[in-house]
C-alpha cells in the first residue's frame, strides 16, 4: 500500500528551530510537498523538492532524499504564527497526490 | 484573483439523506480535486477532474458519492444516501494544467452526519 509517516505532534518555544520528519512508501513518486494548515483554513503549499537536497525559502527549508524514502520540513526562528498543521505529500503516478496525516504544530511563548 | 472556493461551509444531515457540495476553483484551472479528511488522519484523495472529464477516482469510496464537472467549471460532489462514516471535510483543490504540483486548497466542507 502507499503511505507517509510523519509524527502526530511537536511543540517548540518561539524563537527555536524545529524539524518535521516525513517518510513515505509509494508507488511512483515525482517530488514532496509540504502544505500548512491552520484551524478552519484551507491547506496552503509551503515547498516541494523533485530532488535530493535543501530546498530554501525563509524561514521554511525542506529536504528529500529518495534514495531513504525521507524528506523534511525545518522551520526556524518560530513564531506563534507558525502553531498550525503540517502535512508532507507524495506527488506520484499519475499526478495523483497522497498526503499524511499531519503534523500538529504548537509554538509556546 | 479570487481562490478556490466551496460551499457550504458547514452541512448537518441525518443519515440516508442527500448532500450535495459544491466547488469554484481559481479561474483558469483545468485540473480539479477532491480530498477528504476524517478528524486525525490523512487528507484522502478522492478523485481528480482535467476539465470535465475524470482523470482518476480511484478514491472514491464506493458508489454513493457522483462527482461531476460539467462545462469544466465548477464541481459538485453528491453524497447519496449519507452514512455516519461520511462525516469529516471535504476539500477541493485547483492547479494549472499540466498538473502542477501546487495545489491551491478551498476551506472545505465540514460534513457531520448524524
Amino acid at each position: 500500500g502507499q503511505s507517509l509517516e510523519q509524527p502526530s505532534e511537536v511543540t517548540a518555544v518561539e524563537g527555536a528551530i524545529v524539524q518535521i520528519n516525513c517518510t513515505y512508501q509509494t508507488s511512483g513518486f515525482y517530488g514532496l510537498s509540504w502544505y500548512q494548515q491552520h484551524d478552519g483554513g484551507a491547506p496552503t503549499f509551503l515547498s516541494y523538492n523533485a530532488l535530493d537536497g535543501l530546498e530554501e525559502t525563509g524561514r521554511f527549508s525542506s529536504f528529500l532524499s529518495r534514495s531513504d524514502s525521507y524528506g523534511y520540513l525545518l522551520l526556524q526562528e518560530l513564531q506563534m504564527k507558525d502553531s498550525a498543521s503540517y502535512f508532507c505529500a507524495v506527488r506520484g503516478g499519475g499526478f495523483k497526490t497522497i498526503f499524511g496525516a499531519g503534523t500538529r504544530l504548537f509554538v509556546k511563548a | 484573483e479570487a481562490g478556490v472556493t466551496q460551499f457550504p461551509s458547514h452541512s448537518v444531515i441525518e443519515k440516508g439523506q442527500t448532500v450535495t457540495l459544491r466547488c469554484d476553483p481559481i479561474s483558469g484551472h483545468d485540473n480539479l480535486y477532491w480530498y477528504r479528511r476524517v478528524m486525525g488522519k490523512e487528507i484522502k484523495f478522492l478523485l481528480h477532474f482535467v476539465k470535465e472529464s475524470k482523470q482518476d477516482e480511484s478514491g472514491m469510496p464506493n458508489n454513493r458519492f457522483l462527482a461531476e464537472r460539467t462545462g469544466g467549471t465548477y464541481s459538485t460532489l453528491k453524497v447519496q444516501p449519507a452514512e455516519l462514516e461520511d462525516s469529516g471535510v471535504y476539500f477541493c483543490a485547483s492547479s494549472q494544467d499540466p498538473p502542477s504540483y501546487e495545489q491551491y486548497f478551498g476551506p472545505g466542507t465540514r460534513l457531520t452526519v448524524t
